[in-house]
């Protein structure tokens, strides 16, 4: 079964820290683009970042760069985001998702964790 | 890179047909045939409905269809069922070489 699996969200004070994984599995991940995409509470979604297959190419939305780093382990089949001076509007469900490649163009996503939550307060 | 911009609420009655609009501009729904639709639920994660304007995932019902006219991209759900009550969401790639995803659009089957 392909599946994407999040974790480490959780409570983190303004200015702080968080590393969010995401552990595929039933697929060849090394071959895939994948995404990171954010919903605030009660919000719609927002694309965050993305990255290329070998992890050589990376683009960030401008609400994260230079704050927010995408990363991939390719022989963990394991997708990173490390967010750093985290501010109380990144609070949201994170989630990973994997590009889809038709036969013309790699621009959709078609699968997606369950998300993972990251609440930033004091 | 603004949202793109979808009317927050659609709604029908079983059986009729209803469109979602989701309008950008000439740098991202305008400029590429890279807008996807996406259903989410409550409390789950977001399901690729359409992808490239029109084109649907295998095994996706044909009751959902998409198409694009200039700025403006629409989703059309025919045929509407109670499973159909969800949120929507567009998407587009954009010339800054990063995707949007549009406002999000409630729709409720009457």
């Amino acid at each position: 079964e392909v599946q994407l699996v999040e974790s480490g969200g959780g409570l983190v004070q303004p200015g702080g820290s968080l590393r969010l994984s995401c552990a595929a599995s039933g697929f060849t991940f090394s071959s895939y683009w994948m995404h990171w995409v954010r919903q605030a509470p009660g919000k719609g979604l927002v694309w965050v970042s993305r990255i290329n297959s070998d992890g050589s190419y990376t683009s960030y939305a401008d609400s994260v760069k230079g704050r927010f780093t995408i990363s991939r382990d390719n022989a963990k089949n394991t997708l990173y985001l490390q967010m750093n001076s985290l501010r109380a509007e990144d609070t949201a469900v994170y989630y990973c998702a994997r590009v889809y490649c038709s036969r013309t163009s790699c621009s959709s996503m078609d699968v997606w964790g369950q998300g993972t939550t990251v609440t930033v307060s004091s | 890179q603004s949202a793109l911009t979808q009317p927050a609420s659609v709604s029908g009655s079983p059986g009729q047909s209803i469109t979602i609009s989701c309008t950008g501009t000439s740098s991202d729904v305008g400029n590429y045939n890279y807008v996807s639709w996406y259903q989410q639920h409550p409390g789950k994660a977001p399901r690729l409905m359409i992808y490239e304007v029109s084109n649907r995932p295998s095994g996706l019902s044909n009751r959902f269809s998409g198409s694009k006219s200039g700025n403006t991209a629409s989703l059309t759900i025919s045929g509407l069922q109670a499973e159909d009550e969800a949120d929507y969401y567009c998407s587009s790639y954009t010339s800054s070489s990063i995707y949007v995803f549009g406002t999000g659009t409630k729709v409720t089957v009457l």
